[in-house]
């Protein structure tokens, strides 16, 4: 079955970083998500790309659909306390019946 | 108010019982997702239902029994539940009628079940 790979599992950065993750694939995607998730509550939507170069950005968040449809990435800057979570990317793969996949997840710590 | 709800928001019961987790989303959309969240925090799909018909079923046990009484309702029964059925359980749905609707999807905000 199709499979994303995030890594590293966890990543720590100082208050007012920059920080940057990747998902990559070993097949063709047609789309990139990437979600968010607070301790204790459910995945967020954070940005959705369709298009095979595309940049999105939202507030201090910027993503991107790589050319190759294998990868994406997601960069925040200026890193908060409130950046902490669980990041998600998630993609649906070639055809009619394919279904949403997430990676594994990143769990991202900042130090005030 | 929100979007999806799930309840009860925790889960405690002894290996064997049965057990239902609800999930009601308010958004109109057509298509609603059971996920179930390991140790790990991995994501992984059991069950989609589009206009009340199952469209996704990976292999999940068969104690396990999602049921959608209508589009905005659906339910996760578990029967006979074994240690390894602790996770978290995460309803959600989309609207696959909206461009990329079927990528978007709402998260509940989960059922942590703990089977002791």
């Amino acid at each position: 079955g199709q499979q994303l790979n995030q890594s590293p599992q966890s990543m720590f950065i100082q208050e007012g970083e920059d920080v940057s993750m990747n998902c990559t694939s070993s097949s063709i995607f047609n789309t990139w998500l990437w979600y968010k998730q607070d301790p204790g509550e459910g995945p967020v939507l954070l940005i959705a790309l369709y298009k095979a170069g595309e940049l999105t950005s939202n507030g201090r968040l910027t993503a991107q659909f790589g050319i190759t449809r294998k990868d994406s990435f997601l960069n925040i800057s200026a890193s908060i306390p409130s950046d902490v979570g669980i990041y998600f990317c998630a993609g649906r793969g070639v055809g009619a019946n394919s279904k949403l996949t997430f990676g594994k997840g990143i769990t991202l710590s900042v130090r005030p | 108010d929100t979007a999806v709800s799930q309840t009860p928001k925790y889960l405690v019961t002894q290996m064997g019982n049965d057990k239902s987790i609800k999930c009601e989303q308010n958004l109109g959309h057509d298509t609603m997702y059971w996920y179930k969240q390991d140790s790990k925090k991995f994501l992984k799909i059991m069950f989609s239902y589009n206009n009340k018909e199952l469209i996704i079923n990976e292999t999940v046990p068969n104690r396990f029994s999602p049921k959608s009484p209508d589009k905005a309702h659906l339910n996760l029964h578990i029967n006979s539940l074994e240690l390894g059925d602790s996770a978290v359980y995460f309803c959600a749905s989309s609207n696959p009628g909206l461009a990329g609707g079927w990528d978007i999807q709402y998260f509940g905000a989960g059922t942590r079940l703990s089977v002791l």
